[in-house]
């Protein structure tokens, strides 16, 4: 079964410096998304994708991060100046259906992100 | 806005036993309610959605809407049932809003 693959598993910065997370989609999905999950709290909606631009994107989601597909294959996540509360676990998922009904989102196995 | 509640962040139960977490959601609409499951170091993965009505590995869940509940229920569990669970809900399309999840511990 087709995966979500997400690299790099595990990735440590220093505070104030830029970092990207990649994606690597479904082949066939449509829609793009990023969450987060903070040790111990929910998983938080972070921005949504679809037709190279954002379609929604959450009050977390602020003038630092950004994202983009730069290829016909891979979705990114850039955090420019990392801040030490941006530890967190992130995960990208995709779907060919935004409403789930004959494709539910799927999630690749995260990036565990700490900011130190 | 769509709130998920989870109230208990564990549940331990013993191998046989029925288990049921309990989700409910707050929205004036019709949302579509979903359980996600992420097993130890695996990722998220969709275990049922309830416009399925469908049962998932021995798992079922109904939609009260009186209530706003969507809780999670097996009538015997396994310890390989122990993981993360996650009820989530959707608008449209609109994006998926997860619980604080509960963790599923079943002893032998």
């Amino acid at each position: 079964e087709p995966e979500v693959t997400q690299t790099p598993s595990h990735q440590v910065t220093q505070m104030g410096q830029e970092v990207i997370l990649r994606c690597v989609p479904i082949s066939n999905h449509l829609y793009f998304y990023w969450y987060r999950q903070i040790l111990g709290q929910k998983v938080e909606f972070l921005v949504s994708f679809y037709n190279n631009e954002i379609s929604e994107k959450s009050e977390i989601f602020d003038d630092q991060f950004s994202v983009e597909r730069p290829d016909g294959s891979n979705f990114t996540l850039k955090i420019r100046s990392t801040k030490l509360e941006d530890s967190a676990m992130y995960f990208c998922a995709s779907t060919a259906d935004r409403a789930q009904d004959n494709s539910p989102l799927h999630f690749g196995n995260g990036t565990r992100l700490t900011v130190t | 806005a769509q709130r998920v509640t989870q109230p208990e962040k564990l549940l331990s139960v013993f191998k046989g036993a029925p288990v049921e977490l309990k989700c409910n959601y707050s929205y004036s609409g019709s949302p579509e309610l979903f359980w996600y499951v992420q097993y130890s170091r695996q990722r998220l993965q969709l275990l049922l959605r309830h416009i399925s009505r469908e049962s998932i590995k021995g798992f079922t869940a109904d939609l009260n809407k009186g209530e706003t509940s969507f809780h999670l229920k097996k009538p015997f569990a396994q310890e390989e049932d122990s993981a993360m669970y996650y009820c989530a809900s959707q608008v449209g399309f609109q994006k998926l809003v997860f619980g604080t999840g509960t963790r599923l511990l079943v002893s032998p």
